[in-house]
């Protein structure tokens, strides 16, 4: 099976800074990969799939990008709402496979 | 609007049985797949399967065949997740989301069910 591997598992930013998050495939994907975003008590949400597609309602300060193996997640300029634990999750076969999460916080 | 709207919290006991719901809105639930997917305490996401409720066509993740079972019923537009014997590794937060295919990635999300097993 194909492994998921994402760093940072945290990371602390400020208001405003641009942060980057990173998933890595143990085999290729294609662009086969999407970005959630969770918080606690609230419903999971959509930020990109296809590796670099913004899903609808999203704000344009997040943006993927990657094909193969290697992708990223990228948030322009911080804001306090998007304090959040973000998952990456490849898609291109089963079993399809999360990886470990990223946890932003504000500095 | 589209939604996903998952069963209230549940308390049980190790050996108990369960079966939560997912109940869709918004949208030909038959032409959606549903999936499964597990959030244990403090951890990550894990994909337990998925339905296709027009036809019923059930795929599971190896990690919880046998363990778990998928259902659901397209008259009330409701997906089931259910387990016959509960242990106290299944307690987590259980979320249902919908999928365009099989092997897809989740659009829409319910709000999670957690399911605490505990003697």
């Amino acid at each position: 099976d194909i492994q998921m591997t994402q760093s940072p598992s945290s990371l602390s930013a400020s208001v405003g800074d641009r942060v980057t998050i990173t998933c890595r495939a143990s085999q290729g994907i294609s662009n086969y990969l999407a970005w959630y975003q969770l918080k606690p008590g609230k419903v999971p949400k959509l930020l990109i799939y296809s590796a670099s597609t913004l899903q609808s309602g999203v704000p344009s300060r997040f943006s993927g990008s990657g094909s193969g193996t290697d992708f990223t997640l990228t948030i322009s300029s911080l804001q306090p709402e998007d304090v959040a634990t973000y998952y990456c999750l490849k898609y291109n076969s089963g079993p399809l496979t999360f990886g470990g999460g990223t946890k932003v916080e504000i500095k | 609007e589209v939604q996903l709207v998952q069963s209230g919290a549940e308390v049980k006991k190790p050996g108990e049985s369960l079966k939560i719901s997912c109940e869709a809105s918004g949208y030909k639930f038959t032409s959606y797949w549903i999936g499964w997917v597990r959030q244990m305490p403090g951890k990550g996401l894990e994909w337990m399967g998925v339905i296709y409720p027009g036809d019923s066509d059930t795929r599971y993740s190896p990690s919880f065949q046998g363990r778990v079972t998928i259902s659901a019923d397209k008259s009330i537009s409701a997906a089931y997740l259910q387990w016959s014997s509960l242990k106290a590794s299944d307690t987590a937060i259980y979320y249902c989301a919908r999928l365009e295919g099989p092997i897809d990635a989740f659009d829409i999300w319910g709000q999670g069910t957690m399911v605490t097993v505990s003697s």
